[in-house]
């Protein structure tokens, strides 16, 4: 099955910093979708992203799917920020997800 | 639109016991997806139903099963529990491509 990298696995920031989060796979995808765990478990959609770049507030997701890889960027990060972050790809109904990555994002 | 529901939220269980957990989609999704999160494993595929019929299914041994009803609502059934079984079992709901998580149930196997 399709293999799933996130990078970094944890990652620590001040308030206010920006971030890039990682996450490569390792065959061609009909899906790719970022998510937002929080810290009751649910996990929360960011991006609905194949391919291309998409924008929300102080989030944004860029994916080259011809490269296989797909970037997170957090700006101005907030303490609510915190917890992890999942990449998920899917291809023939069969959903893959990485490792995540941890934020913590302190005061 | 409603989320996606599951109920319980959290469960206790003996070894050896079974366990019947439901998932109520977003309404007009006819796809749900189970997923098993643990520590060591990170987020796994159990299983996708669409229009009542299993579509895709993960490494997972025969004790996990589940079922898709009429009206799109799912259940997964786990028997003979192990204490390896400990963990969130989340739901997902789609209508194409995107999916949608409910809260999960934590199951704790004793």
């Amino acid at each position: 099955g399709i293999q799933v990298e996130q990078s970094p696995p944890d990652l620590i920031l001040q308030e206010g910093a920006n971030s890039t989060l990682r996450c490569n796979f390792s065959d061609s995808v009909n899906n790719l979708q970022w998510f937002h765990q929080n810290p009751w478990g649910q996990l929360i959609n960011l991006f609905y992203i194949p391919s291309g770049t998409k924008q929300n507030g102080r989030l944004s997701a860029t994916t080259v799917a011809t490269e296989r890889y797909s970037l997170l960027y957090i700006s101005s990060s907030q303490t609510t920020d915190s917890g992890v972050y999942f990449c998920a790809v899917d291809r023939n109904n069969d959903m893959r997800f990485g490792a995540g990555t941890r934020l913590t994002v302190k005061p | 639109k409603a989320g996606v529901t599951q109920t319980p939220r959290y469960l206790i269980k003996t070894r050896g016991q079974q366990v019947t957990l439901s998932c109520s989609p977003i309404s007009g999704h006819r796809s749900v997806s189970w997923y098993q999160q643990t520590p060591g494993q990170g987020l796994q595929f159990l299983f996708e139903y669409f229009s009542e019929t299993q579509r895709n299914k993960g490494n997972f041994p025969g004790r996990f099963s589940g079922r898709q009803f009429s009206n799109s609502r799912s259940e997964m059934n786990v028997s003979t529990l192990e204490l390896g079984d400990s963990a969130l079992y989340l739901c997902a709901s789609s209508e194409s491509y995107e999916q949608y998580f409910g809260p999960g149930t934590r199951l704790t196997v004793t």
